[in-house]
């Protein structure tokens, strides 16, 4: 089963501009969630998506939204770069509930996208 | 809003050695952990998890304690080997929630 994918892998953009990442989850997760990491926040929670519809949102300010596809593909775009936004953005899709140890979400990462602006 | 850190951000281990990996987190309503590894390149993987019923989980070569009364977790790696050599994360989410909260990171260097 392929993992979860994130492209472009590599992203160098200039303050002001605009950013689109894309996600696609493991097959049949229907769940994704974001995430930005970088060296002093460590992972902090964007959004989730589920169905289409966004379920939850982090505490980041409006330039960063979202969206997701039927086909449960994700996308996740950033407006007026600033030079705070370079980060890892990790995006992450679910199984479904009630398997495992409990009847939370496991959550499988892609390998992020690095993200620099300049 | 919740708050899970890591004691120590760097943690070096001879190869051979177990490993202890700490994070503290401050909700009390915390129902589930779990522990993740990132090598360089690479986003988190699962390494084992734990709900808050339980003290003690193992795996292999590795164990988690979660201690409810000081809201303190732990990730112990036996026999530690090159291969572990990555960034540890824990990460919690309060009963009934559907937000993980995610630490800063413990960044573990094995040395042959």
């Amino acid at each position: 089963k392929a993992g979860v994918t994130q492209t472009p892998r590599y992203l160098i953009k200039t303050r002001g501009q605009q950013v689109t990442l894309s996600c696609s989850p493991i097959s049949g997760h229907r769940s994704v969630s974001w995430y930005q990491q970088t060296p002093g926040q460590g992972l902090q929670f964007l959004f989730e998506y589920f169905s289409e519809t966004q379920r939850n949102k982090g505490n980041f300010p409006g330039r960063f939204s979202g969206r997701q596809f039927s086909n449960s593909r994700s996308e996740m775009n950033v407006s007026t770069l600033e030079l705070g936004d370079s980060a890892l953005y990790l995006c992450a899709s679910s199984s479904p509930p009630g398997r495992g140890l409990n009847s939370y979400n496991e959550q499988f990462f892609g390998p992020g996208t690095r993200l620099t602006v300049l | 809003g919740e708050s899970v850190g890591l004691h120590l951000p760097t943690l070096s281990v001879q190869e051979g050695d177990n490993s202890i990996i700490n994070c503290a987190y401050s909700n009390s309503a915390s129902d589930y952990f779990i522990w993740y590894k990132q090598e360089s390149g690479k986003g988190p993987q699962f390494i084992i998890d734990i709900r808050s019923n339980m003290d003690k989980r193992q795996g292999q070569r590795v164990t988690v304690l979660l201690n409810k009364t000081v809201k303190h977790l732990s990730l112990q790696i036996a026999a530690t080997q090159p291969g572990d050599s990555a960034v540890y994360f824990c990460a919690e989410i309060p009963f009934g929630g559907n937000q993980f909260y995610f630490g800063t990171g413990t960044s573990l260097t094995v040395i042959p």
